[in-house]
């Protein structure tokens, strides 16, 4: 089954405006991870973070993670054209190196 | 550094016909190998991982295998390829780092099943 779910499934906002995508599992993780995937193309890993860790910061981006609520958040600050690409969330099961992907959140960013 | 490699880009093929999807990693040795499918607008469905050169696991039953003949190539194969066969098919490696396992994507291949 699915592990990670995320919503919304597709966002549009005006360039500048912040950009927050969820995202929810089942079982117990190792680390939770974002990627982004542009139209066509392979995914790109953006950020990690592990499951002692609420918040990490990476340039524009902000990951919040909450193991009581099994769920996750991607805030993308003071967003641009170039951000418009399809988002996913990823599980790693606890000792098993396997990333389970969600469904994903296309963003289109108009400028 | 690392590189990953897939061919081929595109891929246009009958039913019934074979296939065989290749993918090469540069500058690690005995990563760990998978291959995704995900079809139009979705997310990605894991087929296969390997471990190690001749070591694989099938996540779901398909009309595929996967083979690592070496420790750096996997491919995906098929004798006789169906109709929902068709989708974008992305390998990708990782090994275990100081936070756990983060995974590189090769560019993918579009196969049409037609």
């Amino acid at each position: 089954s699915q592990q990670g779910e995320e919503d919304p499934q597709a966002l549009s906002i005006q360039e500048g405006e912040n950009a927050t995508m969820n995202c929810s599992y089942k079982t117990s993780i190792n680390n939770l991870q974002w990627y982004r995937q542009n139209s066509g193309r392979g995914l790109v890993h953006l950020i990690l973070i592990r499951s002692n860790e609420r918040e990490k910061h990476s340039g524009r981006l902000r990951v919040t993670l909450d193991t009581s609520k099994k769920s996750s958040s991607l805030l993308i600050t003071a967003s641009r054209a170039a951000d418009t690409a399809s988002y996913f969330c990823a599980t790693e099961g606890i000792n098993t190196g396997k990333l389970i992907f969600g469904q994903g959140t296309t963003l289109q960013v108009k400028p | 550094s690392q590189t990953i490699h897939q061919w081929p880009a595109t891929l246009v093929q009958p039913v019934g016909s074979p296939l065989s999807l290749e993918c090469t990693v540069e500058g690690t040795s005995n990563p760990n190998l998978y291959w995704y499918r995900q079809a139009a607008g979705r997310g990605l469905q894991l087929l296969f991982y390997s471990v190690g050169i001749g070591q694989i696991s099938s996540e779901v039953p398909q009309n595929l295998s996967a083979s690592r003949p070496q420790d750096r190539q996997f491919i995906l194969s098929s004798k006789k390829l169906l109709l929902s066969d068709s989708g974008f098919y992305l390998c990708a490696w990782n090994q275990e780092g100081a936070n756990g396992y983060e995974q590189y994507f090769g560019p993918g291949t579009r196969l049409t099943v037609t």
